[in-house]
């Protein structure tokens, strides 16, 4: 595609309820990132894939989060047993060897736990 | 844990101001990163400044990275309501170029 897209742009969950977001990278990145992105702060690294494996995710918060991309291109964030804290917007960015060092960022999905 | 601090957390000024955002770190960045976003859409990409003492160019704004390579500034000149948003700076973790962690940004907002 032309950009990243993610989907949904916006969803609203119940607490203890589990959700998936979906990222749709640029074609031919091969690395791709998720951020989460609290009001009034900067992305906060999540997780990393390198192709189809998680170079690192260090960035997870804890083991209610899970992040798959099966075929290197489309991942998928999970989110299990969701908490009123998970509210936040989740950006999905790749990148490429080409493209250096520049991120190119998806729209965000906004997660609202109530 | 490197950290990217950025100064002022919010700055609003009148239309044809000029203003300088800052990012500052304890430590050594092999490159830094200045993006952009708006609401609703995320960060864009304005800059990397690779060398010590870079100083780059774009149309208004001027991005330049410290001789040390631990902090770097963006100056808007004659400022725009359009140069309203969220400016983040962002850099490499330990200096790999494959996790890349930002500060928590400078909202600008131009007033006409």
């Amino acid at each position: 595609g032309a950009g990243v897209s993610q989907t949904p742009s916006n969803k609203v969950t119940e607490k203890g309820k589990y959700v998936e977001l979906r990222c749709d990278p640029i074609s031919g990145h091969t690395a791709l990132y998720w951020y989460r992105q609290s009001l009034g702060q900067g992305p906060e690294f999540l997780i990393y894939f390198q192709g189809t494996g998680a170079a690192d995710d260090s960035g997870l918060p804890n083991d209610r989060f899970f992040a798959v991309r099966p075929e290197g291109s489309v991942s998928t964030l999970k989110i299990q047993r969701t908490e009123r804290g998970d509210s936040a917007v989740y950006l999905c960015a790749s990148s490429s060897l080409t493209s250096g060092t520049e991120a190119f960022f998806g729209q965000g999905t906004r997660l609202t736990v109530v | 844990t490197q950290l990217l601090e950025q100064s002022p957390q919010f700055l609003s000024i009148q239309e044809g101001e000029n203003l300088t955002v800052y990012c500052n770190s304890s430590s050594v960045f092999s490159s830094l990163q200045w993006y952009r976003q708006e609401p609703g859409e995320g960060p864009v990409l304005l800059v990397t400044v690779v060398t010590g003492g870079e100083v780059k160019k774009l149309k208004r704004l001027t991005f330049q990275f410290g001789d040390a390579r631990k902090d770097s500034s963006l100056h808007i000149t004659a400022a725009q309501p359009g140069d309203t948003g969220l400016y983040l700076c962002a850099g490499p973790w330990m200096n790999r170029d494959d996790k890349i962690i930002f500060g928590k940004g400078t909202r600008l907002h131009i007033l006409p």
